[in-house]
């Protein structure tokens, strides 16, 4: 059964930073391509970051970009979401996602792990 | 970046209707768009990829349509699990984008 389970989440102060991570089981990761996907409270679905499988081509969305970094360490099975300069309008519920092999949608998703900025 | 729009933004059906939710992107994404449902307090989940292919495991009753700009999504006959929020999402070109999602409630 493919799981992904994220974790680090939490509550930071405007300016800090956080680092997530995402366990992935029950499949090969290391062919996978992922995202991180986030939801603002009482919000809709945002794209946020794509790393494929061999960490070459790596992809984030303007709203992030510069401040966070997306990697993986296929060895471990795992993949990070290193958040920097944080901001009120990052708080979300952030979740990892897998594309299929040869797919652009996102076919396994995790539980979600939510992250809150404010002072 | 590639704008996606849903209508309705809600809606409200009884057990057994036909509904139809519509996805619209502002330029061609040929069939590269998809279909989510999420629950309250749930991660979403994949019911249809590539316009018109069902996920594996979803209900018949779910199917997709369209191709270019314009698409929709298809409930042959609701029931009562089908609840939630449905989001269409485009593969076409980076950034993925999604609609802003059409919430179902269950007469």
């Amino acid at each position: 059964e493919v799981q992904l389970v994220e974790s680090g989440g939490g509550l930071v102060q405007p300016g800090g930073s956080l680092r997530l991570s995402c366990a992935a089981s029950g499949f090969t990761f290391g062919v996978h391509n992922m995202n991180w996907v986030r939801q603002a409270p009482g919000k809709g679905l945002e794209w946020v970051a794509y790393i494929n499988s061999g960490s070459t081509t790596i992809y984030y969305a303007d709203s992030v970009r510069g401040r966070f970094t997306v990697s993986r360490d296929n060895a471990k099975n795992s993949l990070y979401l290193e958040m920097n300069s944080l901001r009120a309008e990052d708080t979300a519920v952030y979740y990892c996602a897998r594309d299929p092999l040869g797919g652009d949608w996102f076919d396994s998703w995790g539980q979600g792990i939510q992250v809150t900025v404010s002072s | 970046d590639i704008p996606m729009t849903q209508s309705p933004s809600s809606l409200s059906a009884s057990v057994g209707d036909r509904v139809t939710i519509t996805c619209r992107a502002s330029q061609t994404i040929l069939t590269y768009l998809n279909w989510y449902q999420q629950k309250p307090g749930k991660a979403p989940t994949l019911l249809i990829y590539s316009a018109s292919s069902l996920q594996s495991g979803v209900p018949s009753r779910f199917s997709g349509s369209g191709s270019g700009t314009d698409f929709t999504l298809t409930i042959s006959s609701l029931q009562p699990e089908d609840f939630g929020t449905y989001y269409c999402q485009q593969g076409y070109s980076s950034p993925i984008t999604f609609g802003q999602g059409t919430r179902l409630d269950i007469k």
